[in-house]
């Protein structure tokens, strides 16, 4: 168990709809990321923040958006949805912005856009 | 950019026999490589990490990988596979283009025979 964990699981959504997912950091980490991992895919980079700012962004429009939180949680929001939303979005969590590549990931939210 | 290419999509081995799964990488610069493990229903987990230190790097759970410069490569090997290893395994490397971002394989999975 790495301490992070998403919420909610599963949910089902259609197309056009907004959702969000949530994240809860592992104790200590001020630093979360994003991915999405479609089926059969490895997971790609969203964004990450890191006290609360947005600090780096993948290739995803801006529908995709973000929060961090003082407690260091985050949500990631997506707007509009369309079919191709369809994934697994993974939040992971670090101790700092130093770039180790050690990531403590949750186990995902499942997202089925319809 | 950073870049890796996992050369075989799945691989079957018998309980007992060595497992080998393969990643080439595409860097411009001294890489950060990495091999996570994704089982069923769970996070990634992070089995270890290649970081300009040693070029045999040994992780958890018996596995260890080999970076070779000359060959733009960095493989994973187990001498003997166990029936709890049967999971997705992905190849990583790190970039950094302000933020700490990783950058997947597309994944091999391992499926191991009684």
């Amino acid at each position: 168990e790495t301490g992070v964990t998403q919420s909610p699981t599963h949910l089902i959504k259609t197309r056009g709809q907004q959702v969000t997912l949530r994240c809860s950091s592992q104790s200590g980490h001020n630093t979360v990321s994003w991915y999405q991992q479609a089926l059969g895919q490895g997971p790609q980079f969203i964004f990450q923040y890191y006290r609360e700012e947005e600090n780096g962004r993948g290739n995803f429009p801006p529908r995709f958006s973000g929060l961090q939180f003082p407690n260091y949680s985050s949500e990631l929001n997506v707007n509009a949805l369309e079919l191709d939303d369809s994934a697994l979005y993974l939040c992971a969590s670090s101790l700092s912005l130093i770039n180790t590549g050690e990531l403590f990931f949750g186990e995902g939210s499942r997202l089925t856009v319809l | 950019a950073q870049s890796v290419t996992q050369l075989d999509s799945h691989v079957s081995v018998s309980e007992g026999t060595p497992v080998l799964l393969r990643c080439n990488y595409s860097s411009s610069y001294s890489p950060s490589l990495f091999w996570y493990v994704q089982h069923p229903n769970k996070g990634l987990q992070l089995l270890l990490k290649y970081t300009s230190a040693a070029t045999l790097v040994k992780g958890i759970n018996g596995f260890e990988a080999e970076f070779k410069k000359s060959e733009t490569s960095f493989h994973l090997t187990k001498p003997s596979a166990h029936m709890s290893d049967a999971a997705e395994y992905f190849c990583v490397v790190s970039d950094y283009q302000g933020a700490q971002k990783l950058v997947f394989g597309q994944g091999t999975r391992l499926t191991i025979n009684p």
